[in-house]
């Protein structure tokens, strides 16, 4: 059965940095979605991408943020300079057409 | 007016037992509720999802009841098994936007 994936599963990086996570939605889905978790607290919405561009985004999603869709594959959340605060659980997911949302299994990242 | 409550946030109970989870919302604006399913080192997995336009659905040993006047929905897990540890959302949606809201989350043990 197709799934997400994404990696690394775990990336640590110093206060300041920049990251880039990366996803894989399933192949013939068109909606693609970051979300994170800061331990312990709900799963909350980042953004949405629809048709090579932003079809929505929360207030968490600042200037810090950004996404792309390189080729026709990846999904890839950057966040330019790392915070303390970024530390979280960030989960992609795909969805085709209809509600369900398809999540990957996460890339768990540290800010220290 | 975007949350989603849900409780407990933990929950112990005996193979063979029924397991309730409870979520309560405040916007009437949200039109499809599902609830995700997630095992410790994967993403949420979409369990069973309901309309407000019905009052309960079941697809084997879980049901979801929905009180539309209340506000208020409910996952029913029959018969618990162990292998049904895990942690359960609840979400909503809101037709015509793009993201999921999501509930806390409630950690399940069912002990053999």
């Amino acid at each position: 059965e197709p799934e997400v994936t994404q990696t690394p599963s775990h990336q640590v990086t110093q206060m300041g940095q920049e990251v880039i996570l990366r996803c894989v939605p399933i192949s013939n889905h068109l909606y693609f979605y970051w979300y994170r978790q800061i331990l312990g607290q709900k799963v909350e919405f980042l953004v949405s991408f629809y048709n090579n561009e932003i079809s929505e985004k929360s207030e968490i999603f600042d200037d810090q943020f950004s996404v792309e869709r390189p080729d026709g594959s990846n999904f890839t959340l950057k966040i330019r300079s790392t915070k303390l605060e970024d530390s979280a659980m960030y989960f992609c997911a795909s969805r085709r057409t209809g509600n369900e949302q398809f999540f990957g299994p996460g890339t768990r990242l540290t800010v220290l | 007016q975007q949350q989603v409550k849900q409780s407990p946030q933990s929950l112990i109970v005996q193979k063979g037992g029924i397991s309730i989870i409870n979520c309560a919302y405040e916007n009437t604006a949200f039109d499809y509720f599902p609830w995700y399913q997630q095992f410790p080192g994967k993403g949420p997995a979409l369990l069973i999802a309901i309309r407000p336009d019905v009052s309960e659905k079941k697809e084997g040993r879980f049901t979801i009841s929905f009180n539309k006047s209340a506000k208020q929905f409910s996952l029913h897990i029959m018969d618990s098994q162990p292998g049904d540890s895990a942690t359960y959302f609840c979400a909503a949606y809101q037709g015509g936007s793009e993201k999921l809201v999501f509930g806390k989350g409630m950690k399940l043990t069912v002990n053999p």
